[in-house]
């Protein structure tokens, strides 16, 4: 029983680019949120989707947006890149209505993104 | 906006002692979640407390939900050196519905 995947593990970026960062969810679940960890922090929300929808905002700016398929798999874009998006990227997958904050997040390994 | 507050920051101990970290919320919480993450590693799910005054035990890990449901805090018995890691607490969001978590415990354990 697969966990929750995300590619690419490490990524390095320079200031202005674009990136896209992709999970897989847990397999049964519908759900997935997503988190940016800074060093030193606790997890913050960006968004969450569900049924191909985004359901739930964090206070991120317009430059993150994401993207759910039909085989529950989700995408996280960032737009012109700044120094401070710097962080590991998490994806969480839970199940359910997508209501979210009732559901244990089971969380992916992550995906490091570091802008020079 | 909407706070959850972790003590300590930081707390080492040695190998067979005991560790509680407390967390609190600026909002009463319909449930309360704690997280563990390894160093270099991600958050992995530990408990989830919905009742007021809840308490449930993992060997030996003791979770506790506050009477108000505002606090909540793990305690760890004789801690071992697989105990290491950052423990977060989250809660829901006020209107974006969101989980929110704390900033963590970092545990570090001395053999």
């Amino acid at each position: 029983d697969a966990g929750v995947t995300q590619s690419p593990t490490h990524l390095i970026k320079t200031r202005g680019q674009q990136v896209t960062l992709r999970c897989s969810p847990k397999s049964g679940h519908d759900t997935v949120s997503w988190y940016q960890q800074a060093l030193g922090q606790g997890p913050q929300f960006i968004f969450q989707y569900y049924e191909e929808e985004e359901r739930q905002r964090g206070n991120f700016p317009d430059r993150f947006s994401g993207h759910q398929f039909p085989n529950y798999s989700s995408e996280l874009n960032v737009n012109a890149l700044l120094l401070g998006d710097s962080a590991l990227y998490l994806c969480a997958s839970s199940v359910g209505t997508g209501t979210g904050p009732d559901q244990p997040q089971h969380f992916g390994d992550g995906t490091r993104l570091s802008i020079l | 906006g909407q706070q959850v507050m972790q003590i300590p920051q930081y707390q080492h101990v040695q190998e067979g002692e005991d560790f509680t970290t407390y967390c609190n919320s600026s909002t009463t919480l319909s449930n309360i979640q704690w997280y563990k993450q390894r160093p270099g590693g991600h958050p992995v799910f530990l408990i989830q407390l919905v009742k007021s005054g809840e308490v449930k035990k993992q060997k030996r890990l003791t979770f506790q939900f506050g009477e108000a449901k505002k606090n909540s805090s793990l305690h760890i018995t004789a801690t071992q050196t697989t105990d290491v890691g950052t423990y977060f607490c989250a809660g829901p969001g006020g209107s974006q519905g969101n989980l929110i978590f704390g900033k963590g415990t970092k545990l570090s354990v001395k053999p």
